[in-house]
């Protein structure tokens, strides 16, 4: 069966540090893949996909950067946090564009 | 720009009524349509997928029905539960250069008062 990992499931960070959140996907080969924030009373909000190895499209600018170093693999790094940054993070998967799209269980993250 | 609406923002009914979530999307050249539960804190589980070319999904007390010409999809729950609390989305699938994203709505808070 498909599942998705993603973790760690909370943090908090001071402001200027560092990010790195993983994303996981087993049971299915050449997974589109998603990062997704949601904001309180702003929905969710699409920040990066990609449709394969090494493609990364990005959605809004900001301080937040992807890479898809394995077929299954996604990441969302940050070389410089900033508070504007809190939120939660969703990633995401599907096999095609007919196809379920299923979350993982989120990170919250907090720059303090 | 697809857009994606869900009214009310909250809704709260007592144990055992049929309840209704609405939503409304701008463009109706979609490929599928996906409602989702979520519960606080945690991320989303897929509930149904209904396909453009689909009326209606069922699952367990669950119903969706999509119509593609009025931009419109309803998400029909029966004989609600306490359980059943959570908030509801739902997010198209468009077509062409995105269509491998999902656009949502912001979602009905439903809460189920025993």
């Amino acid at each position: 069966s498909q599942t998705i990992h993603q973790w760690p499931a909370t943090l908090v960070q001071p402001v200027g540090s560092p990010l790195s959140l993983e994303c996981t996907v087993e049971g299915t080969s050449n997974p589109n893949l998603y990062w997704y924030r949601q904001a309180a009373g702003r929905g969710l909000q699409l920040l990066f996909y990609s449709v394969g190895i090494g493609q990364i499209s990005s959605e809004v600018p900001q301080n937040l950067s992807a890479s898809r170093p394995q077929d299954r693999q996604f990441i969302l790094s940050s070389k410089k946090l900033l508070l504007s940054d809190s939120g939660f993070y969703l990633c995401a998967f599907k096999g095609g564009h007919n196809t379920e799209a299923f979350f993982g269980q989120g990170t919250r993250l907090t720059v303090v | 720009k697809q857009e994606v609406t869900q009214i009310p923002a909250a809704l709260s009914v007592p144990e055992g009524e049929n309840l209704v979530l609405n939503c409304s999307f701008t463009d109706s050249a979609i490929y599928n349509l996906q409602w989702f539960r979520q519960d606080p804190g945690k991320g989303l589980t897929s509930l149904l997928l209904i396909q453009s070319s689909q009326r209606e999904q069922t699952s367990g007390r669950l119903n969706a029905s999509l119509d593609k010409s009025s931009g419109r999809s309803t998400l029909y729950i029966a004989a609600s539960q306490p359980g059943d609390s959570a908030t509801y989305l739902c997010a198209v699938n468009l077509p062409g250069a995105g269509s491998y994203q999902l656009t949502f709505g912001k979602g009905t808070k439903l809460s189920v008062i025993p």
